[in-house]
């Protein structure tokens, strides 16, 4: 549970989807989350999902959960500039009776108008 | 209104001086957590706590100090034997092995 993979950068028109991914090493991974950070502020829960989950959807964001391949990916639809953000992908894994949470190093989305 | 608290918003310190960071939280949650977050290197945990008057040390916790005498509130402080202290700090809380919750965080200059 020590490795979260993002990319670094993503650049979509408005109006497009944008897809982000990630993967994780963990294979005892309970939720693993999407946050958001816009500039100079903390760190927004946008959604999660619990590991025994394919897909979930909320409104213009779908997860989607590949346990087998430990790559978790979220789309915005109709990607608005407001969108444009750092994105961190996260899992939370047993280290041995306790709880950990693991952050990758985060996407920047840039949404050009 | 529930939520947590982060203060001052930006700090700034003169190298040797220790400067303690405050986060507070109503949300009733018993795990509290600090990151440390540089610019490409995403959150590093310094320390976290799971419940009051208990604290475990994260992944980068030389040259910092906590204390949670409080279910409320997780200062953190600095000292000087922080060898790069310049950074942005955010703390978060959360129920054990639940989504955490984060705070507007603190940037703090050391110069």
């Amino acid at each position: 549970g020590e490795d979260v993979e993002q990319s670094l950068f993503l650049s979509v028109r408005e109006g497009d989807s944008s897809v982000i991914n990630c993967t994780y090493t963990d294979s005892s991974s309970t939720y693993l989350y999407w946050y958001k950070q816009e500039p100079g502020a903390g760190l927004q829960l946008l959604t999660y999902i619990f590991s025994n989950m394919d897909m979930k959807q909320d409104q213009r964001l779908t997860v989607l959960l590949n346990k087998k391949d430990k790559h978790l990916s979220l789309r915005i639809a109709d990607t608005q500039t407001g969108d444009s953000a750092i994105y961190f992908c996260a899992e939370n894994w047993d280290a041995g009776g306790y709880q950990k949470v693991t952050f990758g190093i985060g996407t920047k989305l840039q949404v050009i108008p | 209104d529930g939520g947590i608290t982060q203060s001052p918003k930006y700090l700034f310190r003169k190298e040797g001086q220790n400067v303690t960071l405050s986060c507070e939280q109503n949300l009733n949650h018993d795990a509290m957590y600090w990151y440390r977050q540089d610019p490409g290197q995403g959150l590093r945990l310094i320390y976290y706590s799971q419940i009051v008057n208990d604290f475990q040390k994260g992944d980068i916790a030389e040259g910092y100090s906590v204390s949670r005498e409080k279910k409320e509130s997780f200062p953190l402080t600095v000292t000087s034997a922080q060898k790069n202290p310049t950074a942005f700090y955010l703390c978060a809380s959360g129920q054990v092995g639940y989504e955490q919750y984060f705070g507007p965080g603190t940037r703090l200059t050391v110069t």
